[in-house]
């Protein structure tokens, strides 16, 4: 079936540090779309991406749409507490007539103390 | 606020039970999706229904099933529960009128704790 490679699977970096995060996969997508989830709470939207090569900014979070369609990236500059949780990539293709999301397995984002 | 609510919160059941997990999408979303997520792990994608009608089907276990109701809520029952069946249950609904059944963007409602002893 179809997948979607995310890295890293976990991240351990000092407050005020760059992350960034990627989604590879051998399918072409025609939106991307990156989650945030905290702690025992349902994942929420961060950014959207509709065209290929598009880079879209959210505040201190970046992400871009790859020009092969086939990847995404997320960078989060100058992290702070509050950035810690698990980042989810997703990427929707058409299947079968219907629209459907393909998930990554999610970035653990731990922010050292 | 997504929109999206789920209910009961937390749900604590034995081996063998069966239980309903209720959704009510977002006002006017007409796709209601399901997703397991066990502890530290990712979503595994269940099932999707639209408008009424099952439109996607993922890891749905057979011993689980879903439904919409014409007032486009979901409930998803799971029977003959095992202690592997404890986690959390999303639902998420997307869907703008008009802008046929793609999944575009899906938000997520808060989850309901599954705890099997």
């Amino acid at each position: 079936g179809q997948q979607l490679n995310q890295s890293p699977q976990s991240m351990f970096i000092q407050e005020g540090e760059d992350v960034s995060m990627n989604c590879t996969s051998s399918s072409i997508f025609n939106t991307w779309l990156w989650y945030k989830q905290e702690p025992g709470e349902g994942p929420v939207l961060l950014i959207a991406l509709y065209k290929a090569g598009e880079l879209t900014s959210n505040g201190r979070l970046t992400a871009q749409f790859g020009i092969t369609r086939k990847d995404s990236f997320l960078n989060i500059s100058a992290s702070i507490p509050s950035d810690v949780g698990i980042y989810f990539c997703a990427g929707q293709l058409l299947l079968a007539s219907n629209y459907q999301l393909i998930w990554g397995a999610g970035t653990k984002l731990i922010i050292k103390p | 606020d997504s929109g999206v609510t789920q209910t009961p919160k937390h749900l604590i059941t034995a081996t063998g039970q069966r239980v309903t997990l209720r959704c009510s999408p977002r006002s006017g979303d007409l796709s209601v999706y399901w997703y397991q997520q066990s502890l530290d792990q990712g979503l595994q994608f269940l099932i999707q229904y639209y408008n009424g009608e099952e439109r996607a089907k993922g890891n749905i276990l057979e011993r689980f099933s879903a439904q919409q109701f014409p007032d486009l809520h979901s409930e998803l029952n799971l029977s003959s529960l095992e202690l592997g069946d404890s986690a959390l249950y999303f639902c998420a609904s997307s869907g703008v009128p008009g802008r046929g059944v793609s999944t575009d963007t899906q938000y997520f409602g808060p989850g309901t704790r599954l705890t099997v002893l």
